[in-house]
């Protein structure tokens, strides 16, 4: 069965600190990876997703994943953090040609100030 | 582009009642689906339209659980009757054919059983 792991729950890092979240799935065919986040009061929004193509994509907001299939994972990655990206950010996953999303258990990012 | 309606937005009801959420999705997408999160967990799909057909619904605890989508537009999703373990968030999002699967979510009903 597809599973996805955010192995990091909870971050703490001051502003313009460099940012990394892990995501590793389950499963040994094409998927569809996303990143969502949900900032404090608001919904969960679409960050980024990875279809095909370029390994390394870009999303809103100067965030970024790269897809390594070796090592089934989809990371997320931001040079420089702002406090405004306090948030809790989810990993999900479908496998191509299949309805079902998986989500991660989410990370929670706190940026001081 | 008004987003994803749900309501109510907060329900308060005692073990083996039963309750009924509503959502509406955004004009014109075709795929809507129901999503349970549990506090410290993230959402879990319970069920999927695309239109008013079900596309899936493998994870929908059918015993007390239900949901329908007339005419292909809102949607409600009921628990009857409800246990103690279905407090949660439960998340509506919708979709378009052509977005790539992007899902828009809606702010959630948040359910406390006691």
């Amino acid at each position: 069965a597809q599973s996805v792991s955010q192995h990091n729950h909870h971050v703490i890092l001051s502003e313009a600190a460099s940012l990394e979240l892990g995501c590793n799935y389950s499963y040994g065919g094409t998927v569809n990876l996303f990143w969502y986040v949900q900032y404090p009061g608001q919904h969960l929004q679409l960050l980024l997703k990875y279809f095909s193509g370029d390994p390394l994509v870009k999303g809103i907001k100067g965030f970024e994943a790269e897809f390594i299939k070796s090592k089934f994972s989809f990371n997320l990655r931001k040079p420089s953090v702002q406090w405004s990206d306090t948030a809790e950010y989810f990993c999900a996953v479908k496998a191509s040609g299949t309805y079902k999303y998986i989500f991660g258990t989410g990370t929670r990012l706190k940026v001081l100030a | 582009e008004a987003g994803v309606a749900q309501s109510p937005r907060y329900k308060i009801i005692e073990k083996r009642q039963s309750v009924a959420f509503w959502c509406n999705p955004i004009s014109g997408h075709a795929t809507l689906y129901w999503y349970q999160q549990i506090l410290g967990q993230g959402p879990k799909l319970l069920i999927q339209f695309q239109n008013n057909g079900v596309v899936d619904d493998s994870q929908l605890p059918k015993d007390r659980f239900s949901a329908e989508r007339l005419k292909g537009v809102d949607s409600t999703l009921k628990i009857q009757p409800a246990k103690l373990e279905d407090s949660a968030v439960y998340l509506c999002a919708s979709s378009p054919l052509t977005s790539g699967e992007t899902q828009y979510f809606g702010p959630g009903t948040r359910l406390l059983v006691l």
